[in-house]
């Protein structure tokens, strides 16, 4: 089955800095790839995602880049806001089954 | 956006007690729900699949007779918790697809955080 990697465990940077969190996977099959955000006690949100005939997506100050050779995947957010601190998970998925496996997430402080 | 809603929100309960969360699609049909549990500072874990109209699949590890789940709607998919234990408290929430066969957003509940005493 698929399995997700997610690095770093946690990241702080100043306010106005930029966050990179890098996901690897492990099933060549998946072809859909969500960044959420989940703040404590909510349901996670659907930030940006990206599908596997697409290299790069940008939405305003967040972009995720794919490299389906290496089976990695990374979010970019710029211009880092105190409001961008959360938890943030990337997944995998794969057509069949449409199984949505989870990084293990990433703890995102913004300093201002 | 599809809306997915989740009841309750928090439940506190006795040990060896039964807990019924209902996850239910509000504006469309949905066929697939997924129930996932997180505890803290944990990742999401996928539990089942639960699909309407039918059994639900388990994942490795995940106890079917402990925790129930039922899809008997086109609409609400039902997880029953039987004979909790404090080790069961977590948050749990639950997903559905908006276009069922398709590699398509999931839409989350709002979470259930259920604490057995």
């Amino acid at each position: 089955g698929e399995n997700v990697e997610q690095h770093p465990s946690t990241l702080s940077v100043q306010e106005g800095d930029s966050a990179v969190i890098k996901c690897t996977y492990s099933d060549s099959a998946s072809n859909y790839f969500p960044w959420y955000k989940q703040e404590l006690g909510k349901r996670p949100q659907l930030i940006i995602d990206i599908r596997s005939n697409v290299g790069e997506k940008k939405d305003q100050r967040i972009a995720v880049t794919l490299n389906k050779t290496a089976k990695h995947f990374s979010l970019h957010i710029t211009e880092t806001q105190p409001e961008d601190s959360a938890v943030y998970f990337c997944a995998a998925i794969r057509r069949r089954g449409n199984k949505l496996v989870f990084g293990a997430g990433t703890i995102l402080r913004v300093k201002s | 956006g599809a809306v997915v809603s989740q009841h309750p929100s928090w439940v506190i309960c006795k040990s060896g007690t039964s807990v019924k969360i209902e996850c239910r699609s509000l504006d469309f049909q949905a066929t697939t729900m997924f129930w996932y549990r997180q505890f803290p500072k944990q990742s999401l874990m996928l539990m089942a699949t639960s699909n309407e109209g039918s059994k639900a699949t388990y994942e490795q590890g995940v106890e079917k007779d402990k925790f129930l789940i039922n899809h008997a709607s086109l609409t609400l998919s039902t997880l029953t918790v039987t004979s909790a234990h404090p080790e069961d408290s977590s948050f749990y929430i639950c997903s559905a697809l908006e276009l069922p066969g398709s590699t398509g957003e999931l839409f989350f509940g709002e979470g259930s955080r259920l604490t057995v005493l």
